[in-house]
């Protein structure tokens, strides 16, 4: 298995850009969260999808970000538009029945 | 609410010597208990969990931790520490509706160095 796959793995981008961030599950894995990781603020939810429906996104830090899971095989994560206290690692991991979150690589995003 | 706290934001041991992180867990019920670690750019891979039964886990890469429901913690220990471990280690807490466990609360983390 090729584990949780995030693309682009950077990002660098203008204040009030719109930002996508991609992300492919684990075949079967019927949970999906998004983190971001700063230094100030380290590890925080921001939300997270059980077979696809949004069950959490109290961790969504303003309207700005939003996020969809169309399919099993697919999430995004929007930022429209950016700003530079966005800048952060923005990481999707993945869960089944096990309780286990597997992580993807990240991806780091720059806001200038 | 439930929270984790890792008090000790770096540790330095010298490679071969023994290791223990500590982390300490606020959870109103039978919490699910987890250490990851992350090396630098990647993400985080998880080394042990607890869910019930004996309080003493095994993990990856010769790593174990032990659950003290009395003190409120889960202290993830190796015997002689490899080079290889420096990297940040984070302690995590689980819950969520009906106790899946869905929701991980993340310490702050423990970046720790071998010296050679």
């Amino acid at each position: 298995d090729a584990g949780v796959i995030q693309s682009p793995r950077h990002e660098v981008t203008e204040m009030g850009q719109e930002v996508t961030l991609r992300c492919k599950p684990i075949s079967g894995h019927d949970y999906l969260f998004w983190y971001r990781q700063t230094m100030m603020r380290g590890l925080e939810l921001l939300i997270y999808f059980n077979n696809n429906v949004p069950i959490d996104d109290s961790g969504m830090p303003e309207d700005r970000f939003s996020a969809k899971m169309p399919n099993a095989s697919f999430s995004t994560l929007k930022i429209q538009p950016s700003e530079p206290r966005d800048s952060a690692v923005y990481f999707c991991a993945t869960r089944g029945q096990n309780y286990e979150q597997y992580f993807g690589p990240g991806t780091r995003l720059t806001v200038t | 609410a439930q929270s984790v706290t890792q008090p000790d934001i770096h540790i330095t041991v010298s490679e071969g010597a023994s290791l223990e992180l500590r982390c300490n867990y606020s959870y109103g019920a039978t919490p699910y208990l987890f250490w990851y670690v992350q090396s630098p750019g990647q993400g985080l891979q998880l080394l042990l969990k607890y869910f019930s039964g004996d309080t003493l886990v095994q993990g990856i890469k010769g790593f174990e931790a032990e659950f003290k429901r009395s003190q409120s913690s889960f202290n993830l220990r190796k015997p002689s520490v490899h080079w290889s471990d420096a990297a940040e280690y984070f302690c995590a807490v689980g819950a969520g509706p009906t106790g899946t466990a869905s929701k991980l609360t993340f310490g702050t983390g423990t970046r720790l160095q071998v010296t050679l």
